[in-house]
């Protein structure tokens, strides 16, 4: 079936590097991808999202590219903090409003 | 603010035993889920809900069931809980022309 992956199930970066978070998906029929955090004993939150018909998108220290040729996605986190550590999801809806979820990446911050 | 909670936010049952896990939203939202999450598994849907009266299985839906009776609730119920859904489960919600899903806060679930 078709599914969401990630290539890193943990990352460690220090404080103040550039994150990038990797994400692959299989589905070609999916048409929209978000980024969850979640943080430890809580529930994902929404992060940034984009559409098939973009290529990147910018939101406040985050941005999300999409590689539709090679079905890639990535998140990449500038100047990381330590309020950064968290479990990062993709998602991505292939029209049905249901998203299908990635394992996650650990994101581990040191200061 | 609108939200969306869910109870307990911790329970211990034993093996046999009806367990229901509660999800309330005030968003007014539609769309209404249940997910498991277990380590290596990421978040696994169990259940779905368009609107009132409609509900769906999802990925993994043996042993569970829910009903949609108004917008604001999904409860989740297990009719005979086992120690295979010892797991943390989270409820969330969205608009019906949206793919953001808004997450509760998660109800852990030990099974005995």
């Amino acid at each position: 079936g078709e599914s969401v992956g990630l290539h890193l199930p943990t990352l460690s970066v220090q404080e103040g590097d550039n994150s990038i978070i990797n994400c692959a998906y299989s589905n070609s029929a999916s048409d929209y991808f978000i980024w969850y955090k979640q943080e430890s004993g809580k529930g994902p939150q929404f992060i940034i999202d984009i559409r098939s018909n973009m290529d990147k998108r910018q939101g406040q220290r985050v941005t999300v590219l999409l590689n539709k040729t090679v079905k890639h996605l990535s998140l990449q986190i500038a100047a990381t903090q330590p309020g950064d550590s968290a479990v990062y999801f993709c998602a991505e809806n292939g029209g049905s409003y249901i998203p299908t979820f990635g394992r996650g990446t650990s994101l581990i911050v040191h200061p | 603010d609108a939200e969306i909670t869910q109870s307990p936010r911790h329970k211990i049952t034993e093996t046999g035993r009806q367990v229901t896990l509660a999800c309330h939203q005030t968003w007014n939202h539609n769309n209404m889920f249940w997910y498991r999450q277990d380590l290596g598994h990421g978040l696994r849907l169990i259940h779905y809900s368009y609107g009132v009266q409609d509900t769906n299985k999802g990925e993994v839906s043996d042993g569970y069931s829910v009903s949609r009776s108004n917008t604001e609730d999904l409860p989740l119920t297990l009719e005979s809980a086992a120690s295979s859904q010892t797991s943390v489960y989270f409820c969330a919600s969205s608009e019906t022309n949206t793919g953001e899903l808004f997450f509760g806060e998660g109800s852990r679930l030990t099974v005995l």
